[in-house]
């Protein structure tokens, strides 16, 4: 049973770069979150994507936009990339009607911006 | 709005030895999941425990146990005989009923010494 696969694994951009971020869930989830880590910082919600469309956002600037597919992977692109946006990406997932609440991880997306 | 806090940003256990990690949440609602997980350096984020709100019983799991006080929303985490595999950041998390919109403390980095 694969889990939540996530790649790249490590990217490095330049400022004002555009990035694509990618994510498969796992077998039998329908729902994304994608998540960002700063260095010693605990995961901030991005959004959640839920039957293709955007379901809920967390406090992030439009730059940040992503994409759920047909086959349920997500996308998460970030445009005109700041020093700020370094971090590890963390895509999540579940289903919807689970009941357990709890959320599978990807190993994450490693993005500097230099 | 919901928040994490866990006030105790490193924590050091003795290997075989018992220790406690603490997190406390703020929330107005009634219906709720909390969470640990664990993320070693590997990254990739593990459940290590889930409590359900409406359940008196403190969560148990093997070694791991919670201590769940709804009233004083407080929700602490107790690890048994401390092994070096344990050694990691862990997180405090909440997770609103039916949403799949997970909120997470800053971390706990627990260090395990033989």
């Amino acid at each position: 049973d694969a889990g939540v696969t996530q790649s790249p694994t490590h990217l490095i951009k330049t400022r004002g770069q555009q990035v694509t971020l990618r994510c498969s869930p796992k077998s039998g989830h329908d729902t994304v979150s994608w998540y960002q880590q700063a260095l010693g910082q605990g995961p901030q919600f991005i959004f959640q994507y839920y039957e293709e469309e955007e379901r809920q956002r967390g406090n992030f600037p439009d730059r940040f936009s992503g994409h759920q597919f047909p086959n349920y992977s997500s996308e998460l692109n970030v445009n005109a990339l700041l020093l700020g946006d370094s971090a590890l990406y963390l895509c999540a997932s579940s289903l919807e009607q689970g009941v357990t609440g709890e959320l599978f991880f990807g190993e994450g997306s490693r993005l500097t911006v230099l | 709005a919901q928040t994490v806090t866990q006030s105790q940003p490193e924590m050091s256990v003795q290997e075989a030895e018992t220790v406690t990690l603490s997190c406390t949440y703020d929330t107005s609602e009634s219906d709720y999941y909390l969470f640990w997980y664990k993320q070693p350096p590997s990254r990739q984020m593990i459940l290590v425990i889930r409590q359900e709100a409406y359940k008196q019983q403190n969560a148990t799991e093997n070694r791991f146990s919670v201590n769940f006080q709804k009233a004083a929303k407080s929700f602490s985490l107790k690890i048994s005989d401390s092994q070096l595999g344990d050694a990691a950041m862990y997180f405090c998390a909440y997770e609103k009923y039916n949403n799949n919109d997970m909120r997470f403390g800053a971390g706990t980095r627990l260090t395990v010494k033989p």
